[in-house]
């Protein structure tokens, strides 16, 4: 069981726009930030923001992140086949003295 | 670039020790943090452990405090994880990854390596 509660799935077809949401609580999400991670099958997991809502270089615009309270939220617009991976939202959590994921949601792009 | 080679995951009996090594390259390995993260197939990720950038502060999740031992050599660029009275829970990917520094925290990851717990 995740300590951050992601939906088990999402789908969308190409060219649209997908959101992503992860809930957290006051310990975790509601005090510190939150990163978004992009794995696909056989690769590493890929940073796609940090800090809520910043973009490492590279990472294309069409991704951004966001967050309110002890929820965050990923979008990704202008969605590509290449988009279809697992996704994981991630926080520091006081309580725990850990970094706490969320159980992951797999993106299918019909 | 950031490179992290994960190495040792091996099938172990249950109550036996691995040690797990990650080599790093491409970055100032001694002035960042460093993380272990695990994953089981089909599920999200566990965070592990996280070691300071000269070893002197550590932080372990609940599961493995006692059990698992975080600690690196800046001279080797190199990361480990002892980890002692393994469980058939222990099953998972493991991965070294980099914190970012600041509020960026775990940023890069390496490919894993797969230690599996089984009698």
């Amino acid at each position: 069981q995740s300590v951050l509660t992601q939906p088990p799935s999402a789908s969308g077809t190409p060219g649209q726009r997908v959101t992503i949401s992860c809930s957290g609580s006051s310990s975790n999400i509601g005090r510190n930030t939150v990163n978004w991670y992009q794995h696909l099958p056989g690769a590493a997991p890929k940073l796609l923001s940090y800090s809520n809502n910043e973009r490492p270089s590279g990472v294309p615009d069409r991704f951004s992140g966001s967050k309110s309270g002890t929820s965050a939220s990923l979008a990704i617009s202008g969605l590509q086949s290449e988009d279809e991976a697992d996704y994981y939202c991630a926080a520091w959590d006081d309580s725990l003295s850990g970094w706490v994921f969320g159980g992951g949601t797999k993106l299918t792009v019909l | 670039e950031v490179q992290l080679v994960e190495s040792g995951g091996v099938v172990v009996q249950p109550g036996g020790s691995l040690r797990l090594s990650c080599a790093a390259s491409g970055f100032s390995f001694e002035d960042y943090s460093m993380h272990w993260v695990r994953q089981v197939p089909g599920k999200g990720p566990e965070w592990v452990s996280l070691i300071n950038w000269d070893g002197g502060v550590t932080y372990y999740t609940d599961s493995v405090k006692g059990r698992f031992i975080i600690s690196r050599d800046n001279s080797k660029n190199s990361l480990y994880l002892q980890m002692n009275s393994l469980r058939t829970e222990d099953t998972a990917f493991y991965y070294c990854a980099k914190d970012g520094g600041g509020a960026a925290g775990i940023s890069t990851w390496g490919q894993g390596t797969l230690v599996t717990v089984s009698s």
